[in-house]
Order: structure tokens, then C-alpha cells, then sequence
């Protein structure tokens, strides 16, 4: 079974600054998608950045990109020139692609908090 | 287009009562779940269903039934209320393989 693991509970930015979140997972899957979602305290689920595993290059949105690296099951997310509006819970999520597994069914991570110093 | 929606956004049960949580999608989507979030454990899928007239159990089934009315709606029935059902539900929703899974404001639920 799939596992996605976010080893930082909390995580601490001052405003303007770089920041990164870590995520691992494990899967036997070739074929598969990553995702990090933010919830504000609004609880809405938000997509902030998604990534294909076929695919080598690095997604990125605007102040948001990632560091893909498939052969260590890793999946970093990079907030640079950080705003107060980054504030909230950051969720890794994993989701098979194609295969046995057509529930298209995410698996996420506990979580981590992300604090923005003025 | 509201996207997913869910009824009600709150709601406080005492243990043994029942009730069902509504969510409907005006997308068009095939695919339909139910997820649960409890502090410090990210999202845990509770049941989806993958195309409209199935359902399937996911991680943590247990006390739970769903319905999957028409393509739109799919419900959440606890049948019996216990206070470890005291969580966040999110119904999400998603058109095919390649496209990302859209979710609902929540439910918070609390059952004493």
C-alpha cells in the first residue's frame, strides 16, 4: 500500500522569505501523481501544485514549485518571497495513475503547519 | 457553477442518533468521495464511488454507508453515532484520470 509521510509538523517563515516543506512517500507504482494542497483556516482544500511522475521536469506556479525526486520517493515544496497568506495547513497527496487502480483515490499526508512572521 | 457543495456545514449529534451528510457536484464528474480529517492524521478516504451506481470501501468504512443517488449526489449516512465520528468530512470530486480532485467547504460533525 501507498504511504505519503510529512516529517515536519510545524514550520516557521519570516515574510518575504524562502521556506520548504518535505514529503516522502513510498509506492511500487511507476506511473503516479503528487500533490500538495493548503487549507486555511477557511478548511477549504486547495490545490496549490501538482506533478506527473513521468514527467522529469519540476512543476512550478508562480511562487510555488517543487523538488521531484523519483528514485528517493521525495516531493519538496519551495514557497519563495513568502506572504502572510501562505499561512495554513500544507497536505501531501498521493494518487495512482494508470493501472489496476482506477479510483483515482488520493492518499494524504498528516500535515504540516505553516506559521508566516510578519 | 458552486462546484462541490455540502449540507450541512455543522452539526452536533449525541451519541446513537443518526444522520446523513449531503454533497452534490454540478461538474460533471464521474468520480465522488468521502474523506474524514482528524488532527495530526491529513485526509483518510471513507468511501467513494468511481462512476454513478457504484461504491466502494475505503480506509475507514466502518459505521458508515453511502449513497450514490444520481451522477450529482453522494451521501454519507451514519447510522448510529459514536463520538470517535467526531471528525471533519470533505466530499471531493473528479472527472477523469488526469484531472484533480475538486473538494467541498466540510462538515464538521460533533457527537457526544
Amino acid at each position: 500500500a501507498q504511504t505519503v509521510t510529512q516529517s515536519q509538523p510545524e514550520m516557521s517563515v519570516q515574510e518575504a522569505e524562502t521556506v520548504t516543506l518535505s514529503c516522502t512517500y513510498d509506492t511500487s507504482e511507476s506511473d503516479y501523481y503528487l500533490f500538495w494542497y493548503k487549507q486555511p483556516p477557511s478548511r477549504q482544500m486547495i490545490l496549490v501544485i501538482r506533478q506527473e511522475a513521468y514527467k522529469q521536469q519540476n512543476a512550478t506556479e508562480n511562487r510555488f514549485s517543487v523538488n521531484f525526486q523519483k528514485a528517493a520517493k521525495s516531493f519538496s515544496l519551495k514557497i519563495s518571497d513568502s506572504q502572510l497568506g501562505d499561512a495554513a495547513m500544507y497536505f501531501c497527496a498521493y494518487r495512482n495513475g494508470f493501472g489496476l487502480d482506477s479510483s483515482y483515490k488520493l492518499i494524504f499526508g498528516s500535515g504540516t503547519r505553516l506559521l508566516v512572521r510578519p | 457553477n458552486a462546484g462541490v457543495t455540502q449540507t450541512p456545514k455543522f452539526q452536533v449529534l449525541k451519541t446513537g442518533q443518526s444522520m446523513t451528510l449531503q454533497c452534490a457536484q454540478d461538474m460533471n464528474h464521474n468520480s465522488m468521495y468521502w474523506y474524514r480529517q482528524d488532527p495530526g492524521m491529513g485526509l483518510r478516504l471513507i468511501y467513494y464511488s468511481a462512476s454513478e451506481g457504484t461504491t466502494d470501501k475505503g480506509e475507514v468504512p466502518n459505521g458508515y454507508n453511502v449513497s450514490r443517488l444520481n451522477k450529482r449526489e453522494f451521501s454519507l449516512r451514519l447510522e448510529s453515532a459514536a463520538p470517535s465520528q467526531t471528525s471533519v468530512y470533505f466530499c471531493a470530486s473528479i472527472l477523469d484520470r488526469v484531472s484533480e480532485q475538486y473538494f467541498g467547504p466540510g462538515t464538521r460533525l460533533t457527537v457526544t
